[in-house]
């Protein structure tokens, strides 16, 4: 394992309200990833961030912002959810050279109503 | 990475036989193909990977082969169990990965 924990698991919310999804790592890993995973898409990156306040956008990125202050935790905001945001969320850390070798953390299912 | 196809979507096997996925990439400069391995409910595991220097690349029942000039790389199970059970994915990277892209995923089901 890892060590890599997201909260919440689970989440509800209404279309319009503001969402934030918690990644922590506790292996110092200098790479995190958020991913989003649909149906018929497989999962598609949002953003990652390669080291405290260093992040970039990933294939899909309109609607969503990250912040990564500690080395530990990357957030991933949704400023204004919208019904298209229902998914499931990934959070992952290289483990390997050159950003390979993922692991994922268990996600975060979220229903935007 | 650019787009990656995925086939098929469904895979329906006997236990004992093999299974095979195969996915086609279009990036030239891509160099990093791994497999992920979801189990119901769970997170996505890496179970194979393999650089572009290399053609195949086995781990006991899993085996992943590479045809950089056709672009495309297939998963190869061998002596299914019904633990096999699961979708497949497969992804591929270029330059520093941070943009890894994924197929849409196989649901392999193997029956007993």
């Amino acid at each position: 394992d890892a060590g890599i924990t997201q909260s919440p698991r689970h989440k509800v919310t209404e279309t319009g309200t503001p969402v934030t999804l918690r990644c922590h790592q506790t292996e110092n890993h200098r790479y995190m990833y958020w991913y989003r995973q649909d149906p018929g898409h497989g999962l598609r990156l949002i953003h990652y961030s390669y080291g405290v306040k260093d992040t970039d956008k990933g294939e899909v990125s309109d609607g969503y912002s990250v912040s990564r202050s500690k080395t530990e935790d990357f957030l991933l905001t949704l400023e204004s959810a919208t019904s298209s945001q229902t998914s499931v969320y990934f959070c992952a850390i290289s483990e390997g050279q050159d950003n390979e070798k993922l692991f994922f953390g268990s996600g975060t299912q979220l229903s935007v109503l | 990475g650019e787009n990656v196809e995925q086939h098929p979507s469904t895979l329906s096997v006997q236990e004992g036989d093999s299974a095979v996925i195969k996915c086609t990439y279009s990036d030239s400069a891509s160099n990093y193909f791994p497999w992920y391995k979801q189990e119901l409910g769970k997170r996505p595991q890496l179970i194979i990977d393999i650089r572009s220097n290399v053609g195949e690349k086995k781990d006991q029942r899993i085996a992943v082969t590479l045809n950089k000039t056709a672009k495309h790389f297939s998963l190869h199970i061998t002596e299914t169990q019904p633990e096999d059970s699961a979708v497949y994915f497969c992804a591929e990277g270029a330059k520093n990965n941070n943009d890894m892209r994924f197929g849409a995923g196989t649901r392999l089901t193997v029956k007993p």
